[in-house]
């Protein structure tokens, strides 16, 4: 595709519900990046995949979430139980290769838990 | 650990004013920087960017230097337009596999 896509754009859980979120990256891309967006704040770093190896999961806020790339292509950010505090806009990014490479942003989901 | 600190918002201009957003960082070694741009209703995109020290980036008439010795990346423009109203994101990436750090954004509105 011409970019990075996100689906769904809003989510509304119930707290304790289960939530996905489905990242499709550019294609080619080996680098995939998710980042959680707070309100007026900056995005913080989630995890990072490098194809199906995810090399990094230090910014996941708890074990309720879990994020998986099988393929090396889409990812799927899955958050478990959700709590009010997840709430959020949930960033994808992918950049061509590994490193420093310049990242290329999706729309982002707006998940709102109640 | 590393961090990014930028001048808070939102600041407002009026059209054909000179735009200063203040970006400091903090980082071992030397990480490359950049700055993001989020358009109301858009995602983040790209602006400019610089990988080494005395780099400077520039697009749209922005530009940004790297001050290693200031430890600074601040974004400037000569005269802002109405459609530069955005939020600006300054960020680093560091020695830990490309993950971007971000600042807090700075809302720009540009008034006619």
């Amino acid at each position: 595709g011409a970019g990075v896509s996100q689906s769904p754009r809003y989510k509304v859980a119930k707290r304790g519900q289960d939530v996905a979120l489905r990242c499709d990256p550019i294609s080619g891309h080996v680098s995939l990046f998710w980042y959680q967006q707070a309100l007026g704040q900056g995005p913080e770093f989630l995890t990072y995949f490098q194809n199906e190896a995810q090399l990094d999961k230090s910014g996941l806020p708890s074990d309720r979430f879990f994020a998986e790339r099988p393929e090396g292509s889409v990812s799927t950010l899955k958050i478990q139980r959700t709590q009010q505090e997840d709430s959020a806009v949930y960033l994808c990014a992918s950049s061509s290769s590994a490193g420093r490479d310049t990242q290329y942003f999706g729309p982002g989901t707006r998940l709102t838990v109640l | 650990g590393d961090s990014v600190t930028q001048m808070e918002g939102p600041v407002t201009l009026s059209e054909e004013a000179f735009l200063t957003i203040n970006c400091t960082y903090t980082a071992t070694g030397y990480p490359s920087l950049f700055w993001y741009v989020q358009y109301p209703g858009e995602g983040l995109q790209l602006l400019l960017k610089a990988t080494k020290a005395d780099d400077k980036g520039s697009n749209k008439g922005f530009e940004a230097t790297y001050r290693k010795e200031t430890t600074s990346f601040h974004l400037e423009k000569g005269s802002v337009q109405v459609s530069d109203s955005a939020v600006y994101f300054c960020a680093l990436s560091g020695n830990q596999g490309g993950k971007l750090i971000f600042g807090q954004g700075t809302e720009l509105s540009v008034k006619p």
